[in-house]
């Protein structure tokens, strides 16, 4: 079974930094591409960043491209997204997700998401 | 960058109606487009990719269509448990966007 686990929960000072990781098991993580989509309290869907299975290539939506940089791991099955320059837009659930086979999209399998909040 | 619209924003129905949902890209995308759908409190749920395939699992109540830049999500007959939030994502290329979502509530 597929599992995303999400963490790095915090409340972090506009312009603060903050890591968020997403733990995988259940799948070969190294094989598959995965991906970062926020939700701002009450809010719709936004996408954020995407990374190819190897790590090679990263994709970044106009929003947070410059201040958010993704990650992986394939020998720890992790997936991270290190924010800075936060902003208060910034706070949101984060979820990672992957389409669950060879290919970007859609997404099959969600994490449950970690919360970020930014104020003073 | 290609923007994707929903419309309408929310609707209410009663049990049992026929619901449509529309999705418009600003540029054609062929069929590179997906359905969730999100109950409140809930984790994102696919409920149709490639426009008009139906994910395992999902009831046959829902149905997609559309291609290029007029995409449709319909519901046949509306039940209690489909109150939820609807978005639309493209994903011709490396970013995923979604439409801004469509809220259903039983009238």
């Amino acid at each position: 079974e597929v599992q995303l686990v999400e963490s790095g929960e915090g409340l972090v000072q506009p312009g603060g930094s903050l890591r968020l990781s997403c733990a995988a098991s259940g799948f070969t993580f190294s094989s598959y591409a995965m991906h970062w989509v926020r939700q701002a309290p009450g809010k719709g869907l936004e996408y954020v960043s995407a990374i190819s299975s190897n790590g090679g290539s990263t994709y970044y939506a106009d929003s947070v491209k410059g201040r958010f940089t993704i990650s992986r791991d394939n020998s720890k099955n992790t997936l991270y997204l290190q924010m800075g320059s936060l902003r208060a837009e910034d706070m949101a659930v984060y979820y990672c997700a992957t389409c669950g086979g060879d290919c970007y999209f859609p997404f099959q399998h969600w994490g449950q998401g970690t919360l970020v909040t930014v104020s003073s | 960058d290609i923007q994707m619209t929903q419309s309408p924003s929310s609707l209410s129905a009663s049990v049992g109606d026929r619901v449509t949902i529309t999705c418009r890209a600003s540029q054609g995308i062929s069929n590179y487009l997906a359905w969730y759908q999100q109950k409140p409190g809930k984790v994102p749920k696919l409920l149709i990719y490639a426009a008009s395939t139906l994910q395992s699992g999902v009831p046959s109540r829902f149905s997609g269509s559309g291609s290029g830049t007029d995409f449709t999500l319909t519901i046949s007959s509306l039940q209690p448990e489909d109150v939820a939030t609807y978005y639309c994502q493209k994903y011709n290329s490396a970013l995923g966007t979604f439409g801004q979502g469509t809220k259903v509530e039983i009238k």
